[in-house]
């Protein structure tokens, strides 16, 4: 069945710093990527819509200037936390969507700890 | 505001017994119904999908869904302790891929 990779699957970083998020379809071209956050105990709350060749879409609240999302190639998406601080410590995964069935699969998920 | 509710839980039943969750949506022309499983500190895995009004049967698990009503129900049958984790139910709108996730409910299957 179709799988999405992300890497890493779990980072700690300084306060002020920037960490990248990378998401791959492995056996399936992904016009449409979808990044979620989830806080402990809490659902999986969209974060942007990425579209491979264009700008991401982002969900209200979300700021993009620090939620840098880049779709440069049909099979990876990354995102990129700019001035990471403690309140973006949570849990990071991305999503596509297999083009034959239309069903989505996730990612491995990244946790981010800013300390 | 689409919204889609989950009791929290926990739901807790005995090992072999059938586990029934359920979520209710609030966009009437949602179209497309998921449930998914979330071990903790994992990402989740789609159980089912179902498109239509009535059941849908795959193994151990059942979807059901009523349209008319706006719920959308998981049961498990001959429930195992490695079914222990959070059921969240996703759904999509008309013309949208886009889900919009319960909080989901988190089960306790005791052996």
């Amino acid at each position: 069945g179709a799988v999405v990779s992300q890497h890493p699957s779990r980072v700690i970083c300084k306060s002020g710093t920037s960490v990248k998020i990378e998401c791959r379809s492995l056996d399936f071209q992904a016009t449409t990527m979808f990044w979620y956050r989830q806080f402990p105990k809490q659902s999986l709350m969209l974060m942007a819509t990425s579209n491979e060749g264009s700008k991401a879409t982002y969900e209200q609240g979300v700021e993009k200037d620090k939620f840098l999302i880049n779709h440069a190639s049909l099979t990876l998406s990354t995102l990129t936390v700019t001035s990471a601080h403690p309140e973006d410590s949570s849990f990071y995964i991305c999503s596509a969507r297999g083009a034959s069935t239309g069903e989505l699969f996730f990612g491995e998920g990244s946790r981010l700890t800013v300390l | 505001q689409k919204e889609v509710e989950q009791n929290s839980g926990p739901l807790s039943v005995p090992e072999g017994a059938i586990a029934s969750l359920n979520c209710t949506y609030s966009d009437r022309g949602s179209q497309s119904f998921f449930w998914y499983r979330q071990y903790s500190g994992k990402s989740p895995e789609l159980i089912m999908f179902i498109y239509s009004n009535g059941d849908k049967e795959d193994g151990r698990f059942t979807a059901q869904l009523n349209k008319a009503s706006q719920y959308v129900s998981l049961l498990i049958r001959d429930s195992q302790p490695s079914d222990s984790a959070t059921y969240l139910c996703a759904v999509t709108g008309a013309g949208s891929y886009q889900l919009t996730f319960g909080k989901g409910t988190k089960l306790s299957v005791i052996p």
